[in-house]
């Protein structure tokens, strides 16, 4: 199974952007990446997914350069309601085993 | 549309006694899965069905966990008996046949439990 690696936690103020960073090394073809978040007390939450180049949605962004090797999830414009864990994680194609890491802790502060 | 829906969601037991979580997932989907969060494991999968089969059962800690679906509207995860150290929030997640290969799970909102 692809491991993945990001930051334990990050940092922002409202109003600005925010990228979160994911290595996966030994992502295979097959393989997709997604991006879950989740608040204290809820369950995670799928935000996006992406095999490569560039995804857009109304929550987010989803940049993956050509080797896929890593990826980064982009929030525009944060606000403290962004406060939350976010996590990345690679889907095995046609294996539906989906194994969530440490995720990252972002604060959105006044 | 009603989402994952997971029964109780809040669960005090004493140690020793047989703990019963219950999970709806969304109709239509035929992917179901039970995960684990403390704070010190993070969210960790249990097991998971497809098509009310189960698949993957490697992630359940012992003899002391089970978990059934006896048909696609309705899944269990059974703990007999409970340790103080079971105590967590359980998650259920379902999905359907074409998202669930990409990585799209929906979630409840989880039974925290509590043994004492």
């Amino acid at each position: 199974l692809a491991k993945t690696t990001q930051p334990i936690s990050m940092d922002s103020y409202e109003g600005q952007e925010v990228n979160i960073t994911c290595s996966h090394n030994n992502i295979a073809t097959n393989d997709y990446i997604t991006w879950y978040q989740q608040f204290p007390s809820q369950g995670p939450r799928f935000i996006i997914q992406g095999y490569k180049t560039k995804v857009k949605n109304e929550v987010a962004s989803l940049f993956i350069p050509a080797d896929r090797k890593s990826s980064t999830l982009s929030l525009p414009r944060v606000s403290l309601s962004d406060t939350a864990v976010y996590y990345c994680l690679v889907a095995i194609g046609g294996y539906n085993k989906l194994i969530f890491g440490a995720g990252t802790r972002l604060a959105v502060h006044p | 549309d009603a989402g994952v829906i997971q029964s109780p969601r809040h669960e005090v037991t004493e140690m020793g006694q047989e703990v019963t979580l219950r999970c709806k997932p969304i109709s239509g989907h035929n992917s179901l899965f039970w995960y684990r969060q403390t704070m010190m494991r993070g969210l960790e999968l249990l097991i998971y069905f497809n098509n009310n089969v189960p698949i993957d059962d490697s992630g359940m800690p012992e003899d002391r966990f089970s978990a059934k679906m006896p048909n696609a509207s309705f899944s269990t995860l059974k703990i007999q008996p409970s340790e103080p150290r079971d105590s967590a929030v359980y998650f259920c997640a379902s999905s359907d046949r074409r998202r669930v290969n990409t990585g799209e799970l929906f979630f409840g909102e989880g039974s925290r439990l509590t043994v004492l």
